[in-house]
């Protein structure tokens, strides 16, 4: 299985900050990496695909990067609608798995 | 607008089974990859299994193969996990998908005795 892990765990930031998060595979991944945002109590909601291709709707102060390995997702400037918790997805091969997620907390 | 509405959940005793449903609308069901998600308390996201556009080919994470069946009625646009041989670490809010891209609300499976 590929395993995803996630730096940090968790973070306090301010409104307005850039704010990234990395997302490092046992193996190879192609860019077959997804990331998603979730609110407590609520469902997740899908970011990007592919690494680096912002679904649609999502603002563009989402970006992320990578492939292999090394992924990285950024917010430019951190918004209140922002604090979440995050994680990456791997869909190179089955089982699919998940990260552990970053929970983006408010400083 | 897509929507996934999942029903089936509840509390069963350890040991019991149970049918989650996944009615989809507002997308061409028929030709799209659903998958289940699940999320126990206070942990993160567990990817469970998912199926072809067809129904032909299923996949599992190991932790429920032999007990867990997804399948699903094109006709009906509904999915389907019929969860059996449960056990209280498979307590979850479990989430339909299309394709990841689209997510429901969730229904809850409580293992307790």
């Amino acid at each position: 299985d590929i395993q995803l892990t996630q730096s940090p765990s968790s973070l306090s930031a301010s409104v307005g900050d850039r704010v990234t998060i990395t997302c490092r595979a046992s193996q190879d991944t192609g860019d077959f990496l997804s990331w998603f945002q979730q609110k407590p109590g609520k469902a997740p909601k899908a970011l990007m695909y592919g690494a680096s291709n912002l679904q649609s709707g999502i603002p563009s102060r989402f970006s992320g990067s990578g492939s292999g390995t090394d992924f990285t997702l950024t917010i430019s400037s951190l918004q209140p609608e922002d604090f979440a918790t995050y994680y990456c997805l791997q869909y190179k091969s089955y089982p699919r798995t998940f990260g552990q997620g970053t929970k983006v907390e408010i400083k | 607008e897509v929507q996934l509405v999942e029903s089936g959940g509840g509390l069963v005793q350890p040991g019991g089974s149970l049918r989650l449903s996944c009615a989809a609308s507002g997308f061409a069901f028929h030709n799209t990859w659903m998958d289940w998600v699940r999320q126990a308390p206070g942990k993160g996201l567990e990817w469970v299994a998912n199926i072809k556009k067809d129904g032909s080919e299923m996949y599992y994470v190991d932790s429920v193969k032999g007990r867990f069946t997804i399948s699903r009625d094109n006709a009906k646009n509904t999915l389907f996990l019929q969860l059996n041989s449960l056990r209280t670490d498979d307590t979850a809010v479990y989430y339909c998908s299309a394709t990841l891209d689209h997510w429901g609300q969730g229904t809850v499976v409580t293992v307790s005795s």
